[in-house]
């Protein structure tokens, strides 16, 4: 199906557990990017993407890392989870410029215990 | 710390009413866009608005931006049951390169029949 999804959706691990969230988009957009949700917070940007082997750090990368070895995924791994992970985490995607429209995944909701 | 806050933080009106929110940021940017999200879905861009322009209308939506003041207005009018949703601004950095995005913590604005 053409668009941006995010596997798994759900998710419960526990402290200390590496834990990867996936993210793929049919589009070949350029510019993809992970952000987390927390109430109060509204969505922070973790890490984003230019192109295939291009990253940067968004507002809060610290206890995440990301790859891009294909334009299509973009996965977001949480190398040693802890409870302040615990959020619900949107993968968006867009092309032309980073600041355009983005379209965004339905989310994974990621519970650290 | 956030570009954009959304005011009010929750509203809540009447199906047939006009509903009003409101958007302020800090630094200059290139354009200002609003997103929407259902509960336990993800984010789905309504409208961008350059920041060149005052303002901007998409079917019962109406979009004002005033950069002197660094503010933006969403009016969604005649609501429906179905505009019940969470309403985000997204906002780029012109004084940073303006590479990202960054939301603000949304209006939650409930429309009861």
């Amino acid at each position: 199906d053409a668009g941006i999804t995010q596997s798994p959706r759900y998710k419960i691990t526990e402290t200390g557990r590496q834990v990867t969230l996936m993210c793929h988009q049919t589009w070949s957009h350029s510019y993809m990017f992970w952000y987390r949700q927390d109430l109060g917070h509204g969505l922070r940007l973790i890490y984003y993407s230019a192109a295939a082997d291009i990253t940067d750090k968004g507002e809060v990368p610290d206890g995440y890392v990301v790859s891009r070895s294909k334009t299509e995924n973009f996965p977001l791994t949480l190398e040693s989870a802890t409870r302040s992970q615990t959020s619900v985490y949107f993968c968006a995607s867009t092309n032309g410029r980073y600041t355009g429209e983005l379209f965004f995944g339905e989310g994974s909701r990621l519970t650290v215990l | 710390s956030q570009q954009g806050e959304e005011d009010p933080q929750a509203l809540s009106i009447q199906e047939g009413e006009n509903a009003t929110m409101n958007c302020s940021y800090k630094t200059s940017i290139n354009n200002l866009q609003w997103y929407r999200q259902n509960s336990g879905r993800g984010l789905v861009h309504l409208i961008l608005i350059r920041s060149n322009e005052r303002e901007k209308h998409s079917g019962r939506l109406r979009v004002t931006l005033d950069t002197s003041k660094k503010s933006s207005s969403l009016l969604i009018t005649a609501s429906r049951a179905a505009d019940t949703a969470s309403y985000f601004c997204a906002t780029d950095d012109a004084t940073g390169g303006g590479n990202k995005l960054t939301f603000g913590t949304g209006t939650q604005l409930k429309v009861e029949l």
